[in-house]
């Protein structure tokens, strides 16, 4: 089974802070999401990457960066954290194969983020 | 992105079969449909997706229907721990290559010893 594990699923920190949330996945993936996902917004995407060192920007990027360095580890970045960033974070990968439409994505678990 | 339409909540008995229903009336032809979970906390779980024909896995069956307006998934048992919140997700291979999932409310299964 394919397995994407976040590094911590519950995370307090303070405003102003930079703050890293590790994703890794154990199948070889090439693409890799963050998302975040808050009562009645659903989930957003904040970033995705295709491959080793390439990121593109979702639909929330601001306030928000990423690293891709091994095809197996994406990282997200909250550059200084605020308030608003208080959500449950949800990293997920998936295969491209024959198209994106035709690949379901594997989610971890999530990690809870409180800013104070 | 097409929409889908699934009802709020429904309600089951421990070992009856579920069909969950949705609609997706404007579906085009180059869209999958995808079935995805969340049980209470933790991160979506991939359920099942098809094309055209009806699907079936160890968790569940996919039944589309013949002009794809409309799919049920199929959980054949339901048990206790597939209480959670059901979405059907229509990916288009041309969503911009972000491959992002835009989950709507979908429906909230319970199930009842």
């Amino acid at each position: 089974d394919v397995k994407v594990t976040q590094s911590s699923r519950y995370l307090v920190k303070r405003t102003g802070e930079k703050v890293f949330l590790e994703c890794v996945q154990d199948m070889d993936h090439e693409n890799m999401f963050w998302y975040r996902q808050d009562p009645g917004l659903g989930l957003r995407l904040i970033y995705f990457s295709y491959d080793v060192k390439m990121k593109e920007k979702g639909d929330i990027p601001e306030g928000y960066s990423v690293s891709r360095e091994k095809k197996e580890r994406f990282s997200l970045i909250l550059e200084s954290a605020s308030t608003n960033q208080t959500s449950m974070y949800l990293c997920a990968s998936s295969y491209s194969g024959t198209g994106v439409g035709n690949q379901p994505q594997h989610f971890g678990d999530g990690t809870r983020l409180s800013i104070l | 992105d097409a929409k889908t339409t699934q009802p709020n909540s429904m309600e089951s008995n421990e070992e009856e079969p579920v069909h969950l229903p949705c609609n997706h009336s404007t579906i085009s032809g180059t869209d999958y449909i995808h079935w995805y979970r969340q049980l209470p906390s933790q991160g979506p779980e991939y359920v099942i997706h098809g094309l055209t024909s009806n699907v079936n896995n160890r968790m569940a069956s996919l039944a589309i229907a013949e002009d794809r307006k409309s799919s049920t998934l199929i959980l054949h048992r339901a048990t206790l721990r597939d209480a959670a919140v059901y979405y059907c997700i229509l990916r288009d291979r041309s969503s911009g290559n972000t491959g992002k999932l835009i989950f709507g409310q979908g429906t909230t299964l319970q199930v009842k010893p």
